[in-house]
Order: structure tokens, then C-alpha cells, then sequence
């Protein structure tokens, strides 16, 4: 059974530039949430997607936006790009999250230079 | 507001050398207490989920155990291999995990 797969793996990006990350969950699984890992801040909560609908969301300017597509593929988008951005993007993916386990891709990297 | 502490922060062991690490939580409406291990680069690998006051999981030499306000990661006779960082996590919310700082573990042979 496929894991949780994160796309791409790796970016580097200008300040102001926006960016667009990937998240494909295990199969069968509806919920995804988005998470932001910094040195300084560690892993914070981002928002959650079920069935194409945000249910819940961090405390994040709303530079930061995702969407959930009908076949649970989600992505998340951050427009105007500042370097403190820059972290590793983490999804994680649950059967129908509310206390259910979630499970992690790699993550991508984003630089912003 | 919602708050998870972890400690220690750092941990060095000897091979065998058993130990316990400590998640302090205050989260309203708590579905569930999560414990991560992650690698450097990598993404964070379920462990376990606990539910309630009193339950116990076991998975190789890693047992979690919960009360009301903590929960305790018990290490008993490490390997190397073990050496990472392990997060703790309860749910509070629709799959709104909140992480603690985490408890970064080196075991040496």
C-alpha cells in the first residue's frame, strides 16, 4: 500500500513568488492537514481538509491557502513568498481524522532566497 | 489555550541503558494523544495513538502510557537505531495535531 506522497521533494523560490505544494494521501483516506515545520517554531497546524471541504484551520495569514480535489489529492498554495516561508511542508493523512491516526510524507523543502 | 510540553529536551543513553519520556498537555477537547518518532530530512513516523486515562501500547521497546495530563514514552533497553526525535502530539479538533517541541534521543553503542 502507497504511503503519503509529497510533490516536489525539494524548491527554491524568489521572495514574492508564489508556490504551489502537493499532497497525494493513502488510498481510501479522505482527511488531509497541512503542517509547517520550522527549527524555531517546530511542527505548527496549518488546516484541514475532508471531502473537498476546510474544516479546520491554524493561525496562519491568509497568504496561505489549500484546497482538497474529489479524489483526496490536496494542495496548498502560498502566495507572496517572505523568507521566514521558508520550512519543510509536511501532510499527513487520516481515513476520516477526529482522533483517527495520521500519517506523514517527507515533506517538501521550501527555500525562499 | 491549547499547550504541549516535552521533556527533556535532549536525552543521551547508553546501548540498554532504559529510560522515559514525558509529554505535559493542556488541550481542550482531546480526541486522542499521539506519539511520532522523526529522522533528520524526514517525516515524522507514527508510533502510537492513546485515547484515554490508563492505556497502555507497546511496539518493540517503546511503550506509551496516558493519564489525564501527561503521557510517558518508555525506552526500555535501546538500540543505536532508536537515536531520533520523538514528538508528542494530542488531537485537539478535526485532525489538528499539536506538536510539542519534541525529545530529541541519541543512543550510543
Amino acid at each position: 500500500k502507497a504511503g503519503v506522497t509529497q510533490t516536489p521533494r525539494y524548491l527554491i523560490k524568489t521572495r514574492g513568488q508564489q508556490v504551489t505544494l502537493s499532497c497525494s494521501p493513502i488510498s481510501g483516506h479522505r482527511s488531509v492537514s497541512w503542517y509547517q515545520q520550522t527549527p524555531g517554531q517546530g511542527l505548527q497546524f496549518l488546516f484541514e481538509y475532508f471531502s473537498e471541504t476546510q474544516r479546520n484551520k491554524g493561525n496562519f495569514p491568509g497568504r496561505f491557502s489549500g484546497r482538497q480535489f474529489s479524489n483526496s489529492r490536496s494542495e496548498m498554495n502560498v502566495s507572496t513568498l517572505e523568507l521566514g516561508d521558508s520550512a519543510l511542508y509536511l501532510c499527513a493523512s487520516s481515513l476520516a481524522g477526529n482522533g483517527m491516526e495520521a500519517f506523514f510524507g517527507q515533506g517538501t523543502r521550501l527555500t525562499v532566497v | 489555550e491549547d499547550q504541549v510540553t516535552q521533556s527533556p529536551e535532549a536525552l543521551r543513553l547508553q546501548e540498554g541503558e532504559s529510560s522515559s519520556l514525558n509529554c505535559s498537555y493542556t488541550v481542550s477537547g482531546l480526541r486522542g494523544l499521539f506519539w511520532y518518532r522523526q529522522d533528520p530530512g524526514k517525516g515524522p513516523e507514527f508510533l502510537f495513538t492513546l485515547y484515554s486515562a490508563g492505556e497502555e501500547k507497546e511496539k518493540e521497546r517503546l511503550k506509551a502510557t496516558l493519564t489525564k495530563k501527561e503521557s510517558f514514552l518508555h525506552i526500555t533497553a535501546p538500540k543505536p537505531e532508536d537515536s531520533a526525535t520523538y514528538l508528542c502530539a494530542p488531537q485537539g479538533g478535526y485532525n489538528k495535531l499539536i506538536f510539542g517541541a519534541g525529545t530529541r534521543l541519541a543512543v550510543h553503542p
